[in-house]
């Protein structure tokens, strides 16, 4: 299953929303979860089942979608969050992430 | 607290081998799916493989196209460790490997992550 995002890259400034897809090439249902990486450290999980935000994971986050269609939507963006977003499904072996999307500072 | 620690990675030469390993500590480790992923520098994220946790299918192995053949999971549940057995290790290999944790005993998503260890595979 191929995995995609969109936009590769974002800018934007604290306080923005920010809104980042992610596209499988097979229907998946809700087999799909979000992922924050910041150079140099471990992702760190922020959504799983499409729309179950992790524990501790600020409400700011948010995910929505199903089948092969998914969004992850930053409502404010706070300085914590620049970072590089990747998606993941896990619906079937081999599991496959996304490019990533990077969210830098405009 | 969930905690992961890799080790094992290092600078080898192409066709040589190389084991990682993933300390766990703050779970009861046999309950869980266990999945190495690796990211090459200034690259995404690519599954590498994975291991089923108590319950189901126990043990039950999944590897990338990539690495099967040359990779073996493995797991100690007394030890609390999780292994990485790479062989014939090539250019393409080079990549940090992380380990992390699937929250039940089927592999999923991955609600913990280690540090990662850098291996290097360079003549």
């Amino acid at each position: 299953i191929q995995m995609t995002q969109s936009p590769s890259s974002v800018s934007a400034s604290v306080g923005d929303k920010v809104t980042i897809t992610c596209r499988a090439s097979q229907d998946i249902t809700s087999s799909l979860a979000w992922f924050q990486q910041k150079p140099g450290k471990a992702p760190k999980s922020l959504i799983f089942a499409a729309s179950s935000l992790e524990t501790g994971v600020p409400s700011r986050f948010s995910g929505s979608g199903s089948g092969t269609d998914f969004t992850l939507t930053i409502s404010s963006l706070q300085p914590e969050d620049f970072a590089t977003f990747f998606c993941q499904q896990y619906d079937s072996f081999p599991f496959t992430f996304g490019p990533g999307t990077r969210v830098d500072m405009k | 607290e969930v905690q992961l620690v890799e080790s094992g990675g290092g600078l080898v030469q192409p066709r040589t081998s190389l084991r990682l390993s993933c300390a766990t500590y703050g779970f009861n480790f046999d309950d869980y799916a266990m999945t190495w992923v690796r990211q090459a520098p200034g690259k995404g994220l690519e599954w590498v493989s994975s291991i089923s946790g108590n319950g189901g299918n126990s043990g039950s192995t999944h590897y990338a196209d990539s690495v099967k053949g040359r990779f073996t999971i493995s797991r100690d549940d007394v030890k609390k460790k999780l292994f990485l057995q790479m062989n014939r290790l090539r250019a393409e290999d080079t990549a940090v490997y992380f380990c992390a944790k699937s929250p039940g005993y089927s592999s999923t998503y991955f609600d913990s992550w280690g540090q990662g260890t850098l291996v290097t595979v360079s003549s």
